[in-house]
């Protein structure tokens, strides 16, 4: 099945700054990559997600960049607010009957004002 | 528009025990799926109900079961409760079972099991 890793597992910015994530698949059959923030005492929120046929996807200071040939795709993040301090989360999965998502173990990213 | 909505948000349970957790999905949206998080982990698929019927399903024991009511609302049953089952249980709907859809998170059920 597919695995996905996920670093760095922690990240300090300050504020103003450039985040940056990197996730690697397995499964050369995934087709999409959704990021997903969660914050504390919530579900995670779909942020950004991207496509295999593409390989970069913009909405405002939020970018996501996908490499099949190397099966990794990593989540941007520009000019960092406080608000931005969450866990972040990437994911993988395949078109099928069932969308099952693979997620990484998630990024604990604060933002120091 | 409401959201997907989980009850009840915390409960504590005894090993052995039986506990259901209960889902109503986004409205518009007819798939709901299940997940797993631990503690400091990524969620981890339980299954996927669409037409009131599972339609997929990740690597959890029997004892793990679903039901989907004709109104896309979801039921997770969880039988003969293990300390390792003790982690935040995430629902999410979608308006279909295919990944051009996006999913939609409930905030969870935080389950312990003492």
């Amino acid at each position: 099945g597919e695995n996905v890793e996920q670093h760095p597992s922690t990240l300090s910015v300050q504020e103003g700054d450039s985040a940056v994530i990197k996730c690697t698949y397995s499964d050369s059959a995934s087709n999409y990559f959704p990021w997903y923030k969660q914050e504390l005492g919530k579900g995670p929120q779909l942020i950004i997600d991207i496509r295999s046929n593409v390989g970069e996807k913009k909405d405002q200071r939020i970018a996501v960049t996908l490499n099949k040939t190397a099966k990794h795709f990593s989540l941007h993040i520009t000019e960092t607010q406080p608000e931005d301090s969450a866990v972040y989360f990437c994911a993988a999965t395949r078109s099928g009957s069932a969308r099952q998502l693979t997620f990484g173990s998630g990024t604990q990213l604060t933002v120091l004002p | 528009e409401t959201g997907v909505t989980q009850s009840p948000t915390h409960l504590i349970k005894t090993r052995g025990q039986q506990v259901t957790l209960r889902c109503s999905s986004q409205s518009g949206h007819n798939t709901v799926s299940w997940y797993q998080q631990a503690l400091g982990q990524g969620p981890q698929f339980i299954f996927q109900y669409y037409r009131e019927e599972e339609n997929g399903r990740g690597n959890f024991p029997p004892r793990f079961s679903g039901l989907q009511f004709p109104n896309y609302s979801s039921e997770l049953n969880v039988n003969a409760l293990e300390l390792d089952d003790s982690a935040l249980y995430l629902c999410a709907s979608s308006m279909g079972p295919r990944s051009r859809y996006g999913y939609t998170f409930g905030s969870g059920t935080r389950l312990t099991v003492v």
